[in-house]
């Protein structure tokens, strides 16, 4: 079955630093890949997605590129702020209409 | 515009005790979600909603679990009797159908069986 796999919790990163979280997936056909967002208190936002290979989403400074060859979709983003500290979930999508399979979650905290 | 709205946001129920959640998606979205997301895990679909028709139930615990989207529109999701590895927030999401339309999702509600 699909599944995604992000690395653990919690990433703790001073302000202006460089944020990688990792995100690797296991699925049937040509997924479509997102990453979602939760800020605390908030519901679950979609951040960025791509929909092929190679594709790379982009929002809010943040990156991702969908690679197909490392099953990878990797979030970037090159100088954090503390209004990004949130929770980061991975997800794809391989049947359509939803049917979205999460990963774990990763809780990032950003410090002045 | 309003997003997908909760309620309750909270709720603490002894087992064995029957418990309901309500959702109203966006105005226009046919489409409609239930989650379950356990501590410290992703959220994982329940039922799928198009329209008033449920059109995927397959993770839906049938013997305890319910729900309804009478009119197309709002939807509750019930579980009797609760259990205490029930325990964990239910979110709703809404989108606009077809395929990798992108899904709003409430803040969901955190039920604590006790």
């Amino acid at each position: 079955g699909n599944s995604v796999t992000q690395m653990e919790g919690p990433v703790t990163l001073s302000e202006e630093a460089f944020l990688t979280i990792n995100c690797t997936y296991t699925a049937t056909g040509y997924p479509s890949l997102f990453w979602y967002v939760q800020y605390p208190g908030e519901g679950l936002q979609l951040l960025l997605k791509a929909t092929k290979a190679d594709d790379k989403g982009s929002n809010k400074g943040f990156e991702a590129t969908y690679r197909k060859e490392t099953t990878s979709f990797h979030l970037e983003k090159g100088s954090v702020q503390v209004s990004d500290s949130a929770v980061y979930f991975c997800a794809l999508n391989s049947g359509g209409y939803q049917k979205v399979t999460f990963g774990t979650g990763t809780k990032l905290q950003v410090i002045p | 515009e309003a997003g997908v709205v909760q309620s309750p946001r909270y709720k603490i129920i002894e087992k064995k005790q029957p418990v309901a959640f309500w959702c109203n998606p966006i105005s226009g979205h046919n489409t409609l979600y239930w989650y379950r997301q356990n501590l410290g895990q992703g959220p994982e679909l329940l039922i799928r909603y198009e329209n008033e028709e449920a059109v995927d139930d397959s993770q839906l615990p049938k013997d305890r679990f319910s729900a309804e989207r009478l009119k197309g529109v709002d939807s509750t999701l019930k579980i009797q009797p609760a259990e205490l590895g029930d325990s964990a927030v239910y979110l709703c999401a809404s989108s606009l159908p077809g395929m990798n339309t992108e899904a709003f999702f409430g803040q969901g509600t955190r039920l604590t069986v006790v």
